[in-house]
């Protein structure tokens, strides 16, 4: 099936500090998440991105997270500064039609 | 708001035997897709089964669910696990308008399929 891939797999940094997750989405798919999983709970709803805009975010979602897909590159979620409760497995989506098909995930730990 | 539930965080089926992975939830939403997606270890979740009808069943890879709206269910079943099996299983809902397909996530269950 569609492939969507994201890079780092895993990433340690310093609480404070600035991290970029990106994410290369299915080529014609038009519509983008990010879902994040802390260790042993579920898979949680971040935030949404179409047409170069942010459509939904949930509370999850801080003024430290930023979003972007800058000419048709990487989705990208930032995250400046740092917390450690952002700790976590953050996936990737992207869609076309009704079906998500998500990334393997980026192993964020903040020390 | 919506929640989905899936009650049991790890089925240990024997190799041939049949195996059920409960998931009911809870929305507001009028109009719901629901979905079964499945995780191999150090791999991305991928679709295992997609359905919005209700009291339609729905078939992929052997496993088959069927939304019950009345009971608010979308219940995971095989008739025959294999070792293949064997991977972590996530039932997630979206509402279909308004909402841009947002998933929700259950906590997932782990599926051990044992020779």
């Amino acid at each position: 099936g569609p492939k969507v891939l994201q890079i780092p797999s895993h990433q340690i940094i310093d609480m404070g500090q600035m991290v970029t997750l990106n994410c290369d989405p299915v080529s014609n798919h038009l519509y983008f998440y990010w879902y994040k999983q802390i260790l042993g709970q579920q898979m949680e709803f971040l935030v949404n991105f179409y047409n170069g805009k942010v459509m939904e975010k949930s509370k999850l979602f801080k003024d430290q997270f930023s979003v972007e897909r800058p000419d048709g590159s990487y989705f990208t979620l930032k995250i400046q500064p740092t917390a450690l409760e952002d700790s976590a497995v953050y996936f990737c989506a992207s869609r076309l039609g009704d079906t998500q098909y998500f990334g393997p995930g980026t192993r964020l730990l903040v020390l | 708001g919506d929640s989905v539930t899936q009650t049991e965080g790890l089925v240990t089926v024997t190799e041939g035997l049949p195996v059920k992975l409960n998931c009911t939830y809870q929305t507001t939403y009028l109009t719901i897709a629901f979905f079964w997606y499945v995780q191999y270890l150090n791999e991305a979740p991928q679709v295992l089964l997609r359905s919005s009808t209700d009291n339609k069943r729905t078939e992929h890879q052997g496993f088959h669910a069927t939304l019950h709206k009345s009971s608010s269910s979308f219940h995971l079943q095989k008739s025959s696990a294999q070792l293949s099996d064997s991977a972590l299983y996530y039932c997630a809902l979206s509402g279909e308008s308004g909402s841009f397909n947002k998933l929700t996530f259950g906590a997932g269950t782990r599926l051990a399929v044992c020779p």
